[in-house]
């Protein structure tokens, strides 16, 4: 069974402050790979998602993430951060032949200061 | 319409009541999911629905029983839970579940406290 983990389980960043979320996930086959964020009091949002193609690949509200396939990650970044990215984000992996199974990691919990 | 709504968006119970949750879409989706979430935790998969037929059961004891009605709605309906039942009830849909590249869409969730 696939695992995902993620590094860092709380975060405080100052406004402007650049952003790395870390994510690593075990699993030896191809796997699709997603971001996804929730907002307080809100529901699950998808940020980006990587399929295959190139590594990089950008989504909504600034937020980028690169696939490194030989370190089996896929963190999550933003050059500045703003107060209203205060959330929490978590990776999730899906094999290609797990019948779109979404195994999440254990989420990130950003605090950005004003 | 790209939305999943849930209802309600909280419940109480007691362990010997019987209740039912909520989920819809209208986006014609053929997956449905149902997760639960604890606090400070991850989502966890319960319930799979591949055109209205369940797919996949994560062990979930019986005390959880699904139903999906029609492709729109799929239900979750509730009898005899623990207080360790407690969590935020997490619906969500994809186009199909053949491959692991359809994205889900996530509803609000149902927050239930058993008492």
């Amino acid at each position: 069974a696939q695992s995902v983990s993620q590094h860092n389980h709380h975060v405080i960043l100052s406004e402007a402050a650049s952003l790395e979320l870390g994510c690593n996930y075990s699993y030896g086959g191809t796997v699709n790979l997603f971001w996804y964020v929730q907002y307080p009091g809100q529901h699950l949002q998808l940020l980006l998602k990587y399929f295959s193609g190139d590594p990089l690949v950008k989504g909504i509200k600034g937020f980028e993430a690169e696939f490194i396939k030989s370190k089996f990650s896929f963190n999550l970044r933003k050059p500045s951060v703003q107060w209203s990215d205060t959330a929490e984000y978590f990776c999730a992996v899906s094999p290609n032949n797990a019948g779109n199974m979404l195994t999440f990691g254990g989420g990130t919990r950003l605090m950005v200061k004003p | 319409d790209t939305e999943v709504t849930q209802t309600p968006k909280h419940l109480v119970m007691g362990m010997t009541n019987k209740k039912s949750l909520k989920c819809e879409q209208h986006m014609g989706h053929r997956a449905m999911y149902w997760y639960k979430q604890k606090a400070k935790k991850p989502p966890e998969l319960m319930f799979v629905y591949s055109y209205e037929k369940l797919s996949i059961n994560e062990s979930v004891p019986s005390r959880f029983s699904p139903e999906c009605p029609n492709s729109s709605l799929l239900n979750l309906h509730l009898h005899a839970l623990q207080p360790e039942d407690s969590a935020l009830y997490l619906c969500a849909s994809s186009q199909g579940m053949t491959s692991g590249r359809n994205e889900q869409f996530f509803g609000p969730g149902t927050r239930l406290t058993v008492l």
